[in-house]
């Protein structure tokens, strides 16, 4: 079982959609979750770091669910700059992330 | 401000050659980590480096070792080369001052490594 699930996708949206990632982890030890950004053959950015109590950032939420071990993103009015691969990471311990395979998201106009 | 600068970017290998990855971690910043990245997959932790010494490693064989130096450059070398060892490798750099659950790791560009 890997540690970390995501739907690989992709999901093909149109400008101005909303659309969510969801992401379940296996270890109910983990401690930090984040999800990351990664344009094509480029490497991965960190977009936002993920609390119980849920957070915000403009048009980006990401809610953390402890009790059912998962994690989501939504997207609000999606733009073509949103076009990339979203990568769910859990940190179990030290400083090693456990990044999932990754989520594509295509928006066309 | 100097990010994260690997080399070389891409190289070519055949099996049971060995290879030697390069990263300069950004400025200011001790801590260096290094993830492999498969196609189509997420990035996998190799191991990290702190004061000059291996200190997590993930799951991966004993043919991967690496090596920081006093400027906390770091060197990633894998021996005996397989063709699955055919990946993009990633390195991370962050700041033992920053705590781990800010989870915000630098990482360079990668060196495309191909093996044939």
């Amino acid at each position: 079982r890997k540690e970390v699930e995501q739907d690989p996708g992709p999901f093909n949206v149109p400008e101005g959609a909303t659309v969510a990632f969801n992401c379940t982890y296996s270890n109910s030890a983990s401690q930090s979750f984040f999800w990351y950004r990664q344009d094509c053959r480029k490497e991965p950015k960190l977009l936002m770091s993920v609390y119980s109590s849920g957070n915000e950032d403009g048009r980006f939420t990401a809610q953390l669910n402890r009790a059912s071990q998962y994690i989501s993103l939504l997207i609000r009015d999606s733009k073509l700059s949103d076009s990339a691969t979203y990568l769910c990471v859990v940190n179990f311990s030290g400083y090693a992330l456990n990044f999932g395979k990754g989520t594509s998201l295509l928006v066309t106009p | 401000d100097a990010g994260v600068t690997q080399s070389p970017t891409h190289l070519i290998k055949t099996r049971g050659q060995q290879v030697t990855l390069r990263c300069s971690p950004k400025s200011g910043h001790d801590t260096v980590s290094w993830y492999q990245q498969a196609l189509g997959q997420g990035p996998q932790f190799i191991f990290q480096y702190y004061e000059e010494e291996e200190r997590q490693r993930g799951n991966f064989p004993d043919r991967f070792s690496g090596h920081q130096f006093p400027n906390y450059s770091s060197e990633l070398n894998v021996n005996a080369l397989l063709l699955g060892d055919s990946a993009l490798y990633l390195c991370a750099s962050s700041s033992r001052r920053t705590p781990s659950y800010t989870g915000e790791l630098f990482f360079g560009e990668g060196s495309r490594l191909t093996v044939l």
